[in-house]
């Protein structure tokens, strides 16, 4: 497509529910990223995949995140026993390598009640 | 302090005038790259400089490296209130074979607001 997709665009779940969180990247991107930004931080690290490995997992902040990419493009994260410090805006980007800027999505912005 | 810190954490300014936004960082990198955002949104990639450039301009935008400063600095001239958005550093770190590592760290940010 013609930047990267990221839906839903806001989610609003109760605290201990499981989500997915969808990014369709770029075509031809063989690199993905997730990020976590809260209100007036940078966004933080949480996963990179090269194709359909993750090539650094060391951002996800514990074994309730998860995420995939099985045939090298679409990624979903994964949340599971969501808690009320999951709310951010969870931002994906996609590259085509490593010496290339990223194009981000537009977000989704998850919200814990 | 985390790697890519970003001074001022806020700038105010007039339309027409130039912003100056400075970046440290920690570690040795492959490249920095600056990014704007606007309203929490995603971030949009405005300029990639490479460790061994020192200088690079994109339209009214001028960014600086200075490696044995660990410093870089993103100049916009003759700003206008559009440029009003979130600025960020962010840093690829090297690996030995000197390609990056595809992981950025991104910086806290430096709030712009021109003023009509």
């Amino acid at each position: 497509g013609a930047g990267v997709s990221q839906t839903p665009s806001n989610k609003v779940t109760e605290k201990g529910k499981y989500v997915e969180l969808r990014c369709d990247p770029i075509s031809g991107h063989t690199a993905l990223y997730w990020y976590r930004q809260s209100l007036g931080q940078g966004p933080e690290f949480l996963i990179y995949f090269q194709g359909t490995g993750a090539a650094d997992d060391s951002g996800l902040p514990n074994d309730r995140f998860f995420a995939v990419r099985p045939e090298g493009s679409v990624s979903t994260l994964k949340i599971q026993r969501t808690e009320r410090g999951d709310s951010a805006m969870y931002l994906c980007a996609s590259s085509r390598g490593s010496l290339d800027g990223y194009t981000f999505g537009s977000g989704t912005r998850l919200t814990v009640v | 302090s985390q790697q890519g810190e970003e001074d001022p954490q806020a700038l105010s300014i007039q339309e027409g005038e130039n912003a100056t936004m400075n970046c440290s960082y920690k570690t040795s990198i492959n490249n920095l790259q600056w990014y704007r955002q606007n309203s929490g949104r995603g971030l949009v990639h405005l300029i990639l400089i490479r460790s061994n450039e020192r200088e690079k301009h994109s339209g009214r935008l001028r960014v600086t490296l200075d490696t044995s400063k660990k410093s870089s600095s993103l100049l916009i001239t003759a700003s206008r209130a559009a440029d009003t958005a979130s600025y960020f550093c962010a840093t690829a770190r090297g690996n030995a074979g000197g390609t990056s590592y595809g992981k950025l760290t991104f910086g806290q940010g430096t709030i712009l607001t021109v003023h009509p």
